[in-house]
């Protein structure tokens, strides 16, 4: 059983579009997150939610509106996607405790090609 | 100045060889850190995570932490071909906050 899935794995689109990736875990975890990871490989933090509660908003676009309509589930939404927004974008989740961080496991990604 | 330092590489290393991948990072607050293995194409993997001070062995892996030099590294042994990949380093300040940051990984070859 995959452990983090996310759909679609790829997806081609053009600007001005709004699409959305979705995130599911079976690990039973508590905390998720959305990474974008660029053309150079840097990966970052985007967003994080801990038992459907928004923890970490980074500065990102408003076009991009998460969801967690429940622990195991997070969705990402972009409004007027722009040719910046191409990128690979991951899904991770953690069990996390009040005095350590623990592990994230990531997902398969979600390549967004925007022209 | 980059939160997690590592250099980019490529590292080339003989097959049997120790490939040695270091980082740095300058959050004196940072409490846990970990390594990760990214094949191109792929999701980020996670090889091993430390927390205190010193040596964490894992079957070939190897991460040593140093909070006083804010270093970290991990330690391949025997390297094989199969370990050709980008290794990220990641720390994170724990307590509460559930933030990584990430380096911009080095890229290793192990040579057949």
């Amino acid at each position: 059983d995959t452990a983090v899935s996310q759909t679609p794995k790829y997806l081609v689109t053009q600007m001005g579009n709004d699409k959305s990736i979705k995130c599911e875990q079976n690990l039973g975890h508590d905390t998720m997150y959305w990474y974008k990871q660029d053309s150079k490989k840097f990966l970052k933090i985007m967003f994080s939610y801990n038992n459907k509660e928004l923890i970490i908003n980074e500065t990102v676009p408003n076009r991009f509106s998460p969801k967690s309509p429940d622990k195991a589930h997070l969705n990402l939404h972009i409004n007027s996607l722009e040719l910046g927004d191409s990128a690979v974008y991951f899904c991770a989740s953690s069990q996390s405790r009040s005095t350590r961080t623990y592990e994230q496991y990531f997902g398969p990604g979600t390549r967004l090609t925007v022209t | 100045q980059k939160e997690v330092e590592q250099n980019s590489g490529p590292l080339s290393v003989p097959e049997g060889a120790i490939a040695s991948l270091n980082c740095t990072y300058s959050d004196r607050g940072s409490q846990s850190f970990f390594w990760y293995r990214q094949y191109s194409g792929k999701s980020p993997e996670l090889i091993m995570s430390i927390y205190s001070n010193g040596d964490k062995e894992d079957g070939r892996f190897t991460a040593q932490l140093n909070k006083a030099s804010q270093y970290v590294s991990l330690l391949i042994r025997d390297s094989q071909p199969s370990d050709s990949a980008t290794y990220l380093c990641a720390s994170s300040r724990g307590s509460g906050t559930y933030k990584y940051i990430f380096g911009t990984g080095t890229r290793l070859k192990v040579l057949a």
